[in-house]
């Protein structure tokens, strides 16, 4: 079975830190992996998309890792922001569907 | 530009009721995705549609639930005789490609079930 797994499960840090989030998968016959964020009563946002021959990806502050052959990812956040805070997903494409972890939600404190 | 858009964005039905949950893809898109998302979870595949035709509905949960996309473009999910477990987001997206790669997640229909 397709199992996406998400480490912590919930995150608390103070403003300015810098943190990583992580992401495993069983089944490593991926087409790509994303990260989405997600805000109370929203829709998800993309974040970032690695496709299953690249190494990571990068957008603004934030850096994305994968290695298809340990079946992970890592999300890194630089210089956490309040406005950072939501729950942070990790799907991972196989075929016609993506199979979603169950998140990380992250606090960042002012 | 428009994106996805859902209907109603909270419904709240009485056990054993029927309920239809729309979903309006951005203009174009070929492909259509129906997730259920229940509290404190990721969102989980229930089907998949390419322009009108349903190619993958392994997801359903059970034969109460049934989704069509007659033309091509709007989206209906069906859940007959709901039961309190059906409780859940209902998070529709799509995507301009034949396949699930750039999907577009609309705001979802919150669904409780008393």
């Amino acid at each position: 079975k397709q199992e996406v797994t998400q480490i912590p499960a919930a995150l608390s840090v103070p403003e300015g830190e810098n943190l990583v989030l992580n992401c495993s998968f069983t089944d490593s016959a991926i087409y790509n992996l994303q990260w989405f964020r997600q805000d109370p009563g929203k829709g998800l946002t993309s974040l970032l998309l690695i496709q299953s021959s690249q190494r990571e990806q990068t957008s603004g502050r934030l850096n994305a890792s994968l290695d298809k052959s340990s079946g992970r990812s890592t999300l890194y956040i630089a210089a956490s922001q309040p406005g950072d805070s939501a729950t942070y997903l990790c799907a991972v494409e196989y075929g016609n569907k993506l199979v979603f972890g169950a998140g990380t939600i992250l606090r960042v404190k002012s | 530009g428009a994106g996805v858009s859902q209907s109603p964005r909270y419904k709240v039905a009485k056990r054993g009721q029927d309920v239809a949950l729309r979903c309006d893809p951005i203009s174009g898109h070929v492909s259509l995705f129906w997730y259920q998302q229940a509290l404190g979870q990721g969102p989980e595949f229930l089907t998949y549609f390419q322009n009108e035709a349903q190619l993958d509905k392994s997801g359903l949960p059970s034969d109460r639930f049934f989704a069509e996309r007659p033309e091509g473009s709007v989206s209906t999910l069906k859940i007959q005789r709901t039961q309190q477990e059906d409780s859940a987001v209902y998070l529709c997206a799509s995507s301009p490609r034949e396949y699930s790669y750039e999907q577009y997640f609309g705001p979802g229909t919150r669904l409780t079930v008393t």
